[in-house]
């Protein structure tokens, strides 16, 4: 099975540009989260969907950020414009549905705003 | 608000010793608790998980966990780590109302062979 799919696994763009990241899922999940880990810091949650339905987006840090999931297959996370803030590694993470089903995780992709 | 927390930031061990990974939360109600690993270059994979029952969880790759509910606790054992363990640990906590993972800062572990 195909893991969880992220790209580019790395971008560098200046302060004031727009990045756009996609998370293709595990085939079947029904359950796409995003996540992001600034430098030193943990991993923090962004937002969560169950198919194509934002089911919880409470970790987004503001209205720079856009995610979508068309479809309910692949995800774009869209930084608009990018802030030296927002450099760190976004991981997407899918899962079956149900509760205990675990969450796969992409590698990441490391975004560096210059 | 919920937070773990790692309480090494860095730990460094020869082949054959023991490990044992600080982990703590805070959350008074039902929480389920994760182990992860990110091997270097690689994505992060679920080590073990606890939802209910016997508090003492067991891994992948020999590695264990015990869950002591009243010291809010979630530490990661393995009685003799490899070089192979090398890696970067994170410990995760969801509640039993939310999706979302809660992580620590993690661990980093280095082993020399």
């Amino acid at each position: 099975e195909a893991g969880v799919t992220q790209f580019p696994s790395h971008s560098v763009i200046e302060k004031g540009q727009t990045v756009t990241l996609r998370c293709d899922p595990i085939s079947g999940h029904d359950n796409l989260y995003w996540y992001r880990r600034v430098m030193g810091k943990e991993i923090k949650f962004l937002l969560h969907f169950v198919k194509e339905s934002k089911q919880d987006e409470s970790g987004m840090p503001n209205n720079r950020f856009l995610a979508e999931r068309t479809g309910g297959t692949y995800s774009t996370l869209k930084v608009q414009p990018a802030e030296l803030e927002d450099s760190g590694v976004y991981f997407c993470a899918s899962s079956q549905w149900g509760r205990n089903q675990p969450q796969h995780f992409g590698d990441g992709t490391r975004l560096s705003i210059l | 608000a919920q937070s773990v927390s790692q309480h090494n930031h860095h730990v460094i061990l020869s082949e054959a010793a023991s490990l044992e990974l600080g982990c703590n939360y805070s959350y008074g109600g039902t929480v389920n608790l994760f182990w992860y690993v990110q091997y270097p270059g690689q994505h992060l994979q679920l080590l073990l998980k606890y939802f209910s029952g016997d508090p003492l969880v067991k891994g992948i790759k020999g590695f264990e966990a015990e869950f002591i509910k009243s010291k809010f606790s979630f530490n990661l054992r393995k009685p003799s780590v490899q070089w192979s363990d090398t890696a970067e640990y994170f410990c995760a906590v969801r509640n039993q109302a939310g999706t979302a993972l809660i992580f620590g800062k993690g661990t980093t572990l280095s082993v020399s062979s």
